[in-house]
């Protein structure tokens, strides 16, 4: 099992709509949490950067920690099309030298 | 402006052959980071460097190998041993290990 999973996709929306990206992890140690965006053969940028558990909002995106659940989120509002990326989750702790743990990435189109 | 800079932007190995990978950045961050992307897998580390002089092997080293002479570059090569170097090659550079960390535009290797 990896230690954080991501839904591949591709996911599909119509532009406008609401998105919802997720992460599960399985390390209950983590406490940093960060969302990246990367375009199709570009590096990834940071969007979002997280502590410990609750909400952040940045605009139209949205992350949320659920450390219970071990469960995390990036809501993105009034989708356009040049949100068409790929979504990659990263996570880390003390205990793992700050080194970040990724998700695989989601593929986000939004379609005109 | 500051960044990171990572060339050539696509490279082609030949059977046998080492090919170094070029990376600089002049944002003044102490650590560099190597990562490989594989179609439908997360960024996997291959080295890390924290400071000059110093760095340590990430998850997926065997085959590859880096310097860190000045703080602002830190080129990886990419050995005959690694019989399956095909791949899309990020550099990142953070302030500590603990910071947020930037990415380059990536390098695509592929082999002939």
């Amino acid at each position: 099992q990896k230690e954080v999973e991501q839904d591949p996709g591709p996911l599909s929306v119509p532009e406008g709509a609401i998105v919802s990206l997720n992460c599960t992890y399985s390390n209950s140690a983590f406490q940093y949490f960060m969302w990246y965006r990367q375009y199709s053969r570009k590096g990834p940028e940071l969007l979002m950067y997280t502590y410990s558990s609750g909400n952040k909002e940045d605009g139209r995106f949205t992350a949320q920690v659920d450390k219970s659940s071990k469960y995390i989120s990036l809501f993105i509002r009034d989708s356009q099309p040049s949100d068409s990326a790929t979504y990659l989750c990263a996570m880390t702790n003390m205990d793992s030298n700050y080194q970040l743990i990724w998700g695989a990435g989601t593929k986000l189109i939004i379609k005109p | 402006d500051g960044g990171i800079t990572q060339s050539p932007k696509y490279l082609f190995r030949k059977e046998g052959q080492n090919v170094t990978l070029s990376c600089e950045q002049n944002l003044n961050h102490d650590a560099m980071y190597w990562y490989r992307q594989d179609p439908g897998q997360g960024l996997r580390l291959i080295y890390y460097s924290q400071i000059v002089n110093d760095f340590q092997k990430g998850d997926i080293a065997e085959g590859y190998s880096v310097s860190r002479e000045k703080k602002e570059s830190f080129p990886l090569t990419v050995t005959s041993a690694q019989k399956n170097p095909t791949a899309f090659y990020l550099c990142a550079s953070s302030k500590g290990t603990a910071e947020t960390q930037y990415f380059g535009p990536g390098t695509r290797l592929l082999v002939l």
